[in-house]
């Protein structure tokens, strides 16, 4: 039982480079998330799914695009990336948030934007 | 909008002291959980107590505990007999009943000294 997986672990790109993060996880959750955080600003919200085939926006979605084709994974995309997308990504899922399941995190995605 | 607040910014306290980490939020919902999660230097995000706005006995997990206020709005985190292992990144979150996205505070860096 892997829990939450995120690959890649580190990436530099170069402005205008295009990326995809992959996140999977092996709990059967429904509910999967991806974050940014930077120094100061705690976790923010980027993208979410609350099933296969759907996605919404969160707190900073601009720049950013997802998709949930299995339940399994959730994949973030970049596809021009700015030195303002330079972060830590973490990408989260749960059972059931709304009856107060807590989510549970990959170990990160730390990307440089030269 | 809900908001999480963690005035302390940072705190330091020698092993085996017992340290209590600040966190209020604002809410106008009356059904809500709260969590507190702890970020090692190893960056992954720890669930490491969850609190159910409905029950007014205070969750405990170890040598953890919370003191959960409601009228107040206060979410405390005491963790007792602290451990060198406990040095980490602290937050505190909350989520409406129902609902599906956390709100998370800016965080707490506590330290614990030998």
């Amino acid at each position: 039982n892997a829990g939450v997986t995120q690959t890649p672990k580190f990436r530099v790109l170069k402005t205008g480079q295009s990326m995809t993060l992959l996140c999977a996880q092996d709990m059967n959750h429904e509910y999967m998330y991806w974050y940014r955080q930077d120094p100061g600003m705690g976790l923010r919200l980027i993208h979410y799914s609350v099933g296969e085939g759907t996605t919404a926006k969160g707190e900073v979605p601009d720049g950013y695009n997802v998709s949930r084709l299995k339940k399994q994974n959730f994949l973030l995309g970049l596809e021009s990336a700015a030195p303002s997308q330079t972060s830590v990504y973490f990408c989260a899922s749960s059972y059931r948030p709304g009856q107060g399941h807590g989510q549970f995190f990959g170990p990160g995605t730390r990307l440089t934007v030269l | 909008a809900q908001t999480v607040t963690q005035s302390q910014p940072e705190m330091s306290v020698q092993e085996a002291e017992t340290v209590t980490l600040s966190c209020t939020y604002d809410t106008s919902e009356n059904n809500y959980y709260l969590f507190w999660y702890k970020q090692p230097p190893s960056r992954q995000m720890i669930l490491v107590i969850r609190q159910e706005a409905y029950k007014q006995q205070n969750a405990t997990e170890n040598r953890f505990s919370v003191n959960f206020q409601k009228a107040a709005k206060s979410f405390s985190l005491k963790i007792s007999d602290s451990q060198l292992g406990d040095t980490a990144m602290y937050f505190c979150a909350f989520m409406k009943g129902g609902a599906q996205k956390l709100v998370f505070g800016q965080g707490t860096r506590l330290t614990i000294n030998p």
